[in-house]
């Protein structure tokens, strides 16, 4: 069964700094990975994606991820964080590996929050 | 961008009454989901559908019953609501073109409360 672990439940960073979140996945065949974002409120925004090719994804915001198939990683960064970052993160999980398949869904990591200090 | 509406957006509800809540999507994906999210536990799969008729459990379906009568829409019903349902609820759909799976697309969520 796929799993997500996001191994930080809080973090804070000040305004500027760097950003580093961590998501570990369990998935026995080749994964599809993403990252969503979800502001206090409100729905869950896809941030990026991670498909194939290039282990390096750009998404939207300034926010990037790096796939590392041997160490089952997919983290997510940013440069600079701006305080309308504060929000809570979420990474998941999923297959299309079965075409038309009847058991398709994405799983979901328990989140991480973020704070961003003036 | 996929069109999807949840409603209620809010609803307080008495124990032990039955609770109806409706997503609604325009483009005809096939794949629909209904998630409860909940502090410390973010999202948890309730039901999931894969064609009108079509839908199956995920690990927390217990208490909780769906429809899919027409592709565009997807009914979750509690069907004697508790306290424990008081929750988040969101409606996600699968955007999937060809092989190409671009995610989740998700409702704003219906904020309900059992009391």
């Amino acid at each position: 069964a796929q799993s997500v672990t996001q191994p930080d439940i809080h973090i804070t960073v000040s305004e500027g700094a760097s950003l580093e979140l961590r998501c570990n996945y369990s998935y026995g065949a080749t994964p599809y990975l993403f990252w969503y974002v979800q502001s206090p409120g409100q729905g869950l925004q896809l941030l990026l994606k991670y498909f194939s090719g290039d282990t390096l994804v750009q998404g939207i915001k300034g926010f990037e991820a790096e796939f590392k198939r041997s160490q089952s990683s997919f983290n997510l960064r940013k440069p600079s964080v701006h305080w309308s970052d504060a929000a809570e993160y979420f990474c998941a999980v999923g297959a299309l590996w079965n075409s038309g398949g009847s058991n398709y869904k994405l799983t979901f990591g328990k989140g991480t929050l973020l704070t961003v200090n003036p | 961008d996929a069109g999807i509406t949840q409603s209620p957006r809010h609803k307080v509800t008495e124990t032990g009454t039955p609770v109806t809540l409706r997503c609604h999507q325009t483009e005809n994906h096939r794949y629909m989901y209904w998630y409860r999210q909940d502090p410390g536990h973010g999202l948890r799969l309730i039901h999931y559908s894969y064609g009108v008729k079509d839908t199956d459990k995920g690990e927390v379906s217990d208490g909780y019953s769906v429809s899919r009568s027409k592709t565009e829409d997807f009914l979750l019903t509690l069907e004697s609501a508790t306290s424990s349902q008081t929750s988040v609820y969101f409606c996600a759909i699968s955007v999937i073109l060809g092989r190409r799976d671009y995610g989740y697309t998700f409702g704003s969520g219906t904020r309900l409360t059992v009391v």
